[in-house]
């Protein structure tokens, strides 16, 4: 009940394309959905986070879907760019709690 | 303003030995949580530190053990190490105190390498 389940596990984009990396999760205690982004050798940056009283949040060319009825959600990355290429991770929270749940996160190459 | 720091960056052990990895949070925060991340996943919670007392572990083994500063500077001890404890050790940091324990900051991880 703890888990977010990621998917896909890589993907392959065009410059200029959409990409689109789905989560789903079972726990409704969960309330804060955060999306990161991580380079090789760094650590995960935040990119954008939703809660559940809202079904659309953006930022950018990056948009977060959230559909609370079905427990998933899902980042969109609009004219995706060679500098977009990281691996991408879902996680899920409780407001005032003390973990943070990870999907096992999403490859994701931009082809120039 | 320094975010959030890690040392060392690189760390060789062998089976069994000890070690003790470090992280300073960013400036004006005072929750230090801990992650591993092994090859190709994400991270798994190890434990979150505040106020100088481990508030929560993950499904980690006594053998990961922490410890809070009075500077909110964070060590993570892992003892009797495995083969199977290699991986990328993430501090991360937030503030309790003014409400954004959600916001949380990564620093660039320790590279654990047991042989």
């Amino acid at each position: 009940q703890q888990q977010v389940k990621q998917s896909p596990q890589s993907l392959i984009v065009q410059k200029g394309g959409i990409s689109i990396i789905n989560c789903a999760y079972e726990n409704t205690a969960f309330d804060y959905f955060p999306w990161y982004q991580q380079f090789p050798g760094k650590g995960p940056a935040l990119l954008i986070a939703i809660r559940p009283d809202v079904s659309e949040k953006k930022e950018g060319r990056f948009t977060i879907s959230f559909n609370k009825s079905a427990k998933q959600f899902s980042l969109h990355i609009m004219d995706s760019q060679p500098g977009d290429s990281a691996t991408y991770f879902c996680a899920a929270s409780i407001t005032g709690g003390f973990k943070t749940i990870f999907g096992a996160g999403t490859r994701l190459f931009v082809k120039a | 303003d320094a975010g959030v720091t890690q040392s060392p960056t690189h760390l060789i052990k062998t089976r069994g030995q000890q070690v003790t990895l470090r992280c300073s949070p960013k400036s004006g925060h005072d929750t230090v949580s801990w992650y591993q991340q092994a090859l190709g996943q994400g991270p798994q919670f190890i434990f979150q530190y505040y106020e100088e007392e481990e508030r929560q572990r993950g499904n980690f083994p006594d053998r990961f053990s922490g410890h809070q500063f009075p500077n909110y500077s964070s060590e993570l001890n892992v003892n009797a190490l495995l083969l199977g404890d290699s991986a990328l050790y993430l501090c991360a940091s937030s503030s309790r105190t003014s409400g954004s324990t959600d916001t949380q900051y990564f620093g660039p991880g320790t590279r654990l390498t047991v042989l």
